[in-house]
C-alpha cells in the first residue's frame, strides 16, 4: 500500500460538479480494493468495492475504475454535493484478509 | 452492513495508566480488526483479533503494550498500556463479513497528557 503521508491532499470542487479522486497501489497481488469515506469524527464509512476481475463498478453516484495495467484506482462522484465533504481512503485487499489503506484525500466542496 | 459500537469514544488519560477499549458487533462476523489513526494520517492495522486464541500482531506492535481479548463472535477490547502522548490517536475497531468488506466502528478519540 501507499505510504502514509504528514499531510493528506486536497481536492476543492464546485458543488454540482463531479469529483474524481485517484489512488495508486503497490501490490500486484492485490484482488479486492475499497473506497472509504470517512467524516470528521467519524470511522470510515464502506463507498464502494471493486473486485480484480471487473474495470468498472458503479453505484449510485459514485463509479469505480479499476486500471491493473498501471495499479490505479479511481473514485467519481457525479453532482458533487456539501455532504460529500470527507476524507476519502482507498484500500487494498491482497487475499490474506488484511486491508491496507492509502494515505487518504480530502475532498472540499465549493459553494 | 454490521453495527458496531465502540466504548469509549473518547477520554483523556494521564500518561503511564491503561485503558481499555470495547468493541461490540450486533451480530457474529468472523473476522475483527483493531486500527489507529494518528492525527490527520491514515488507518494503520494494529492486530488481527482471534476468537479464543491469542490475537495476531502487525509489525511494530507488541501484545505487551496493545493487549487484546475476543472472548466470543461479537465482542472484543483493546488495551493501551503505560500510555504516553505518542499513544494519542483513534482507536477503531473493524469486522469483516463473509464478503471480505470491513466496517469499521465510530472510533474511540484517545488523549494522553
Amino acid at each position: 500500500g501507499e505510504s502514509v503521508g504528514l499531510h493528506l491532499p486536497t481536492l476543492s470542487v464546485q458543488e454540482g460538479d463531479n469529483s474524481i479522486i485517484n489512488c495508486a497501489y503497490s501490490n500486484s497481488a492485490s484482488d479486492y480494493f475499497i473506497w472509504y469515506k470517512q467524516e470528521s469524527g467519524k470511522g470510515p464509512q464502506f463507498i464502494i468495492d471493486i473486485r480484480s476481475n471487473m474495470d468498472k463498478r458503479q453505484g449510485q453516484r459514485v463509479t469505480v475504475l479499476l486500471n491493473k495495467t498501471v495499479k490505479h484506482l479511481s473514485l467519481q462522484i457525479a453532482a458533487t454535493q456539501p455532504g460529500d465533504s470527507a476524507v476519502y481512503f482507498c484500500a487494498e485487499n491482497a487475499r490474506d484478509d488484511k486491508i491496507i489503506f492509502g494515505k487518504g484525500t480530502r475532498l472540499h466542496i465549493l459553494p | 452492513s454490521a453495527v458496531i459500537s465502540q466504548k469509549p469514544s473518547r477520554d483523556i488519560c494521564q500518561r503511564g495508566t491503561s485503558l481499555t477499549i470495547q468493541c461490540q458487533v450486533d451480530s457474529q462476523v468472523t473476522m475483527m480488526f483493531w486500527y489507529r489513526q494518528q492525527p490527520g494520517q491514515s488507518l494503520t492495522l494494529i492486530a488481527t483479533a482471534n476468537q479464543g486464541s491469542e490475537a495476531t500482531y502487525e509489525s511494530g506492535f507488541v501484545i505487551d503494550k496493545f493487549p487484546i481479548s475476543r472472548p466470543n463472535l461479537t465482542f472484543s477490547t483493546l488495551t493501551v498500556s503505560n500510555m504516553s502522548p505518542e499513544d494519542s490517536s483513534i482507536y477503531l475497531c473493524s469486522v469483516a463479513t463473509s464478503t471480505d468488506t470491513q466496517y469499521f466502528g465510530p472510533g474511540t478519540r484517545l488523549t494522553v497528557l
